[in-house]
């Protein structure tokens, strides 16, 4: 079991830029989410997925999309990058919505 | 507003000092608490769930209590590969909220 995979492991754009980020679960979870991680700002919720063909905004969505493409996979889309947007970026899946979450490994984006 | 805290920010032991990290929150109404560890450079990894007070929950060196206000992660006889930064987390009792996570407690200790 690969638990939560992520590609790419690393990205570098350019202001305006756009890029899809990939996640993609082997757990057979229901529910799938997106982070950023920022110094001093801890983990924060850009957009979930409580199960397949849902997906609900977090606390920090705005700049960003999401497609639930099956149960297995949730992207996170950056139509036009912004140097706002240089984080580090989580994908997390869990069996319920109310259950403990699991980790991928981050994507490093930095945007300039 | 709901909120989540954590103390110290950064913490230093010695080898087999043990010690304590709190993660105090203020929110509408607790469903679980959730304490995760984080290397540098890698995802978080999850430790434990604790559902109500007076829970406990223990796994090697660490364990983890609730109480109505905060929850406390003791580690006993910490050892090097202790040394990571340890994150809480709530999740409210209220239908469509996710996780709200604390800044974390960045521990280090040495030999």
């Amino acid at each position: 079991n690969a638990g939560v995979t992520q590609t790419p492991k690393f990205q570098v754009l350019k202001t305006g830029q756009s890029m899809t980020l990939q996640c993609a679960q082997d757990m057979n979870h229901n529910s799938m989410y997106w982070y950023r991680q920022d110094p001093g700002m801890g983990l924060r919720l850009i957009y979930y997925s409580a199960s397949e063909g849902t997906t609900d905004k977090g606390e920090v969505p705005n700049g960003y999309n999401v497609s639930r493409l099956n149960k297995r996979e949730f992207s996170l889309r950056l139509e036009s990058a912004a140097p706002s947007q240089t984080s580090v970026y989580f994908c997390a899946s869990s069996g319920g919505f109310y259950n403990e979450q699991f980790f991928g490994p981050g994507t490093r984006l930095t945007v300039l | 507003e709901d909120q989540v805290t954590q103390s110290p920010e950064a913490l230093r032991l010695q080898e087999g000092e043990s010690s304590s990290l709190n993660c105090s929150y203020t929110v509408s109404g607790l469903r679980g608490l959730f304490w995760y560890r984080q290397d540098p450079g890698k995802g978080p990894e999850f430790l434990f769930t604790l559902y109500s007070a007076g829970e406990e929950k223990e796994k090697e060196r660490l364990k983890a209590t609730l109480t109505k206000k905060e929850s406390f992660l003791h580690i006993t006889a910490p050892k090097p590969e202790d040394s990571a930064t340890y994150l809480c987390a709530v999740l409210l009792n209220q239908a469509g909220t996710a996780l709200i996570f604390g800044k974390g407690t960045t521990l280090s200790v040495s030999s």
